[in-house]
């Protein structure tokens, strides 16, 4: 299967900062990313949906402020928190579509943020 | 409001046995269902999935029922094996227009296969 990165893969930041998390498709070009976020012991929940080139739509109720995605190219999809607090603490995971096709959504392996 | 649901958190099964994990839904514009296998510290991987045009696929050891009016879908996995172990998550999405491709997932079933 396809290969699909983050960076970090764990991050503890201060409250008041912000993160920027990093989620690339290796060895493939992303038509779309998605960027989920899940709680402990929950589901994965979709925060937003990114296109190369184009504005993020988020999800209802997901601050496009406070999430900041920038998808600079068919491979980089990038993740800002931004003025983090310890309720944006989570697990931030990714996807990538190879193609339009939905068995050619690969995941990344995630990143642990956790705000003091 | 939980539009997918995996009301089973863990299950147990002894190897070479069948595990059926199951999968409920309420939103009636769901026409697309997949499986996928989590191991810890990684992404889900894709399993199996099933449109809502079809009742059943099956991929190797791996079959996967849907039962439209019920809202239901299912697992199965024949035979059970301990590399099986992980947690399964069961997702759903509307695929027409801006929606193709967003995913609303279940919270997940751990599955343990004892040798």
């Amino acid at each position: 299967g396809a290969v699909v990165s983050q960076h970090p893969s764990w991050v503890i930041c201060k409250s008041g900062t912000s993160v920027k998390i990093e989620c690339r498709s290796l060895d493939f070009q992303a038509t779309t990313m998605f960027w989920y976020r899940q709680f402990p012991k929950q589901s994965l929940m979709l925060m937003a949906t990114s296109n190369e080139g184009s504005k993020a739509t988020y999800e209802q109720g997901v601050e496009k402020d406070k999430f900041l995605i920038n998808h600079a190219s068919l491979t980089l999809s990038t993740l800002t928190v931004t003025s983090a607090h310890p309720e944006d603490s989570s697990f931030y995971i990714c996807s990538a579509m190879r193609q339009v096709s939905y068995n050619e959504q690969f995941f990344g392996p995630g990143t642990r943020l956790t705000v003091l | 409001d939980q539009q997918v649901k995996q009301n089973s958190p863990s299950l147990s099964v002894q190897e070479g046995r069948i595990s059926i994990l199951n999968c409920d839904y309420t939103n009636s514009m769901f026409d697309y269902f997949l499986w996928y296998k989590k191991y810890p510290a990684e992404g889900p991987t894709f399993l199996i999935s099933i449109s809502s045009i079809k009742d059943k696929n099956e991929d190797g050891r791996f079959t996967v029922f849907l039962n439209k009016s019920a809202k239901h879908l299912s697992l199965h996995i024949v035979p059970s094996q301990p590399g099986d172990s992980a947690v399964y998550f069961c997702a759903a999405s509307a695929s027409g227009g801006t929606s193709y491709g967003k995913l609303t997932f279940g919270q997940g079933t751990i599955l343990t296969v004892h040798p």
